[in-house]
């Protein structure tokens, strides 16, 4: 079965960091582009991060750019964002995502990140 | 950068009946249009992309069309299962929108 599994949300104060996880199953996720998708509560979806196939390119949108990071690490299949200088306005919950035909079409099921003194 | 407007926020409709949800571009962008379904607590499902094209094992009467900067999904005999929060979202040159998302609720 085709899977993604996020993990590494939960609370942390303004200005500190966290690192999330996606592992991929059921395909080998360095054939994909991939991204980090956050919602906040109750808002709509919005796009934080792409990463190419071998890792080589990244994009950020700019409420971002400067504080996160993806990466991947290809031998175990596994997605990273490194979130930096976090703010209150971060919070929200972080889908992992494959990349496809120009959208996402495999979704994890979410993790909580919470930014709260 | 384009920004994607979804028209309405919110419709009411009873089961059996035909929705319409309507993204508008800021600018002509590509045929990168995607549509997903979301119900409350759930990651997103992909519906339909490249603005027509039905994602494997998405029922035939959701439908997407559309061209330059206004696009729209339909819903043919709306089924219990298809009240939900639907977005779209557009693909251009290494940036990805959504819009704001439409909510079907039951009349």
């Amino acid at each position: 079965e085709v899977q993604l599994v996020e993990s590494g949300g939960g609370l942390v104060q303004p200005g500190g960091s966290l690192r999330l996880s996606c592992t991929a199953s059921g395909f080998t996720s360095s054939n994909y582009w991939m991204h980090w998708v956050r919602q906040a509560p109750g808002k709509g979806l919005v796009w934080v991060s792409h990463v190419n196939g071998d890792g080589s390119s990244t994009t950020y949108p700019d409420s971002v750019k400067g504080r996160f990071i993806i990466s991947r690490d290809k031998a175990k299949n596994t997605l990273f964002l490194q979130m930096n200088s976090l703010r209150a306005e971060d919070t929200a919950v972080y889908f992992c995502v494959r990349g496809s035909r120009g959208g996402f079409d495999i979704w994890g099921q979410g993790t909580m990140v919470t930014v709260s003194s | 950068d384009i920004q994607m407007t979804q028209s309405p926020s919110t419709l009411s409709a009873s089961v059996g009946d035909r929705v319409t949800i309507t993204c508008r571009a800021s600018q002509s962008p590509s045929s990168w249009l995607a549509w997903y379904q979301q119900k409350p607590g759930k990651a997103p499902k992909f519906l339909i992309y490249n603005t027509s094209s039905l994602e494997s094992g998405v029922p035939s009467r959701f439908s997407g069309s559309g061209s330059g900067t206004e696009f729209t999904l339909t819903i043919n005999s709306l089924q219990p299962d298809d009240f939900a929060t639907y977005h779209c979202q557009h693909y251009n040159s290494y940036s990805w929108t959504f819009g704001q998302g439409t909510k079907v609720e039951i009349k």
